[in-house]
C-alpha cells in the first residue's frame, strides 16, 4: 500500500462491548496483505492479525476479526467482548513496494471503560 | 529464542552527539529495519535491509546511517544528534523480505531523547 488512513485519533468502548477500529488503504498492488498491531503502554508492538488480499475470507483470531472490504479498500479490526487489557494503541499496516516494508497508519488509541 | 534484541532501552544525549542503537535478532531473518514513533505520525521506515551487505532507505533516512554486515545484526547510527531525533525507535525483522504475508518481529524499542 502506498499510504494507510485512520481516521480515529482515539475511541472509547465499555468492557464487554465489541467495537470496530477503521483502517483505509490506498494501493495499486494486485497482491497485498493488511496487518494489525496493538502496542500496550509498555510500548511494545504486538501482531494481532493478518489479511492477504486474496483470502476468500475475512481473518479471524479469537477475539479479533478483519472485515476486509477490498472494493472499499477498507480492512477494519473488530474487537469483540472488549477486556480491560485491550486499551491500547492499535495500528494498521500494510508492504509498501516489492518488499515488506511495512507502511503504517497514524494508529488509533482504544480505551476501555469498566 | 531471545527474537529482536535492541540496546539501549533508553537514552539521552547532548545535540551533536553520535551514538549507535544496536539491533540484533537471532531467527536467521533476511529482512531488517527500523523505524522511528513520533505521536500523531505512527511508525515510520528509517532505512531497511534484506540482506547480509544490502540496505535501502525508507521514508526519512536524513541523519542516520546503517549497515549490514551480518544476517544477525542492524546497527542504526547517528552520526550528529538532532533534537528532531528524539523518538522511540523500533527495530523490526521478518524472514522473507518479498513476501506479503510476512509479519514484522518487533524489538523492544528505544526511547531516545536529544536535548
Amino acid at each position: 500500500a502506498q499510504k494507510i488512513t485512520q481516521t480515529q485519533p482515539g475511541m472509547f468502548v465499555q468492557e464487554k462491548e465489541a467495537v470496530t477500529l477503521d483502517c483505509t488503504y490506498d494501493t495499486s498492488d494486485q497482491s497485498y496483505g493488511l496487518f494489525w498491531y496493538k502496542q500496550p503502554s509498555s510500548g511494545e508492538m504486538i501482531f494481532l492479525i493478518y489479511q492477504g488480499s486474496y483470502d476468500e475470507q475475512n481473518a479471524t483470531e479469537g477475539r479479533y476479526s478483519l472485515n476486509f472490504q477490498k472494493a472499499r479498500k477498507s480492512a477494519n479490526l473488530v474487537i469483540s467482548a472488549s477486556q480491560l487489557g485491550d486499551s491500547a494503541m492499535y495500528f494498521c499496516a500494510s508492504p509498501g513496494g516489492a518488499t515488506n516494508k511495512l507502511i503504517f497508519g497514524t494508529g488509533t488509541l482504544l480505551a476501555v471503560q469498566p | 529464542n531471545a527474537g529482536v534484541t535492541q540496546t539501549p532501552k533508553f537514552q539521552v544525549l547532548k545535540t551533536g552527539q553520535s551514538m549507535t542503537l544496536q539491533c540484533a535478532q537471532d531467527m536467521n531473518h533476511e529482512y531488517m529495519s527500523w523505524y522511528r514513533q513520533d505521536p500523531g505520525m505512527g511508525l515510520r521506515l528509517i532505512h531497511y535491509s534484506v540482506g547480509a551487505g544490502i540496505t535501502d532507505q525508507g521514508e526519512v533516512p536524513n541523519g542516520y546511517n546503517v549497515s549490514r554486515s551480518t544476517t544477525e545484526d542492524f546497527p542504526l547510527r547517528l552520526l550528529s544528534a538532532a533534537p528532531s531525533q528524539t523518538s522511540v525507535y523500533f527495530c523490526a525483522s521478518s524472514r522473507d523480505p518479498g513476501a506479503v504475508s510476512e509479519k514484522l518481529f518487533f524489538g523492544s524499542g528505544t526511547q531516545l531523547s536529544v536535548l
